[in-house]
């Protein structure tokens, strides 16, 4: 069955350092990957995905993330941290399941920005 | 943009009650997710919908049922509400089956005294 381990439960860092968020997952096919941010009290919001092609991808607010298969990892990373980007990060692997792909999702990773 | 709202962001039940939770999504999306949020353990997924009146059981669909008359409307049920239900229900859809994108709504903290 498909897991994603994210082995960081709490990152601090000071603001406009730079971050790296670590995703490991287990699945024995092709992985479509997503990283997800939920700010306090909202919902998720999708910050990039990786389904085929180039490994380094691109999202929204200035993150990426790199798939590297031998690694079985799908590592999020920001070159400078602002304070608004404190929030809970949660990584995904979605799977074909019974009429529809599903996410299986890490256990998030809570991120302190120190001013 | 999508839109995925909740019917409630806050809600108090006491044990035993029948809860309903209500997710409205505004984009002809085919699929519909309930997925619970507990600290520590991420979401895990209640249970999902392909369509009209089709239904599938996720990790976690034991105590709950759910309903999809529209497309646009999924509803969550709680039966008998029990105490360990206490916890953020988060919906979410997408446009297809295939490995789409998921969008989320607000989130409904609920609460079972």
């Amino acid at each position: 069955a498909q897991s994603v381990t994210q082995p960081d439960i709490h990152i601090t860092v000071s603001e406009g350092a730079s971050l790296e968020l670590r995703c490991n997952y287990s699945y024995g096919a092709t992985p479509y990957l997503f990283w997800y941010v939920q700010s306090p009290g909202q919902g998720l919001q999708l910050l990039l995905k990786y389904f085929s092609g180039d490994t380094l991808v691109q999202g929204i607010k200035g993150f990426e993330a790199e798939f590297k298969r031998s690694q079985s990892s799908f590592n999020l990373r920001k070159p400078s941290v602002h304070w608004s980007d404190a929030a809970e990060y949660f990584c995904a692997v979605g799977t074909p399941g019974a009429g529809s792909y599903q996410l299986t999702f890490g256990k998030g990773t809570k991120l302190s920005v120190i001013p | 943009d999508v839109k995925v709202t909740q019917s409630s962001r806050y809600l108090v039940k006491r044990t035993g009650e029948k809860v309903f939770l209500e997710c409205v999504q505004d984009m002809d999306h085919e699929n519909m997710f309930w997925y619970r949020q507990d600290p520590g353990l991420g979401l895990r997924l209640i249970y999902f919908s392909y369509d009209v009146k089709m239904k599938e059981k996720g990790d976690i669909p034991e105590g709950y049922s759910v309903s999809r008359e529209k497309k646009e409307r999924f509803s969550l049920i709680l039966e008998s509400a029990s105490t360990n239900q206490t916890s953020m229900y988060l919906c979410a859809s997408s446009l297809t089956g295939g490995p789409d994108t998921q969008y989320f709504g607000p989130g409904t903290r609920l609460t079972v005294l």
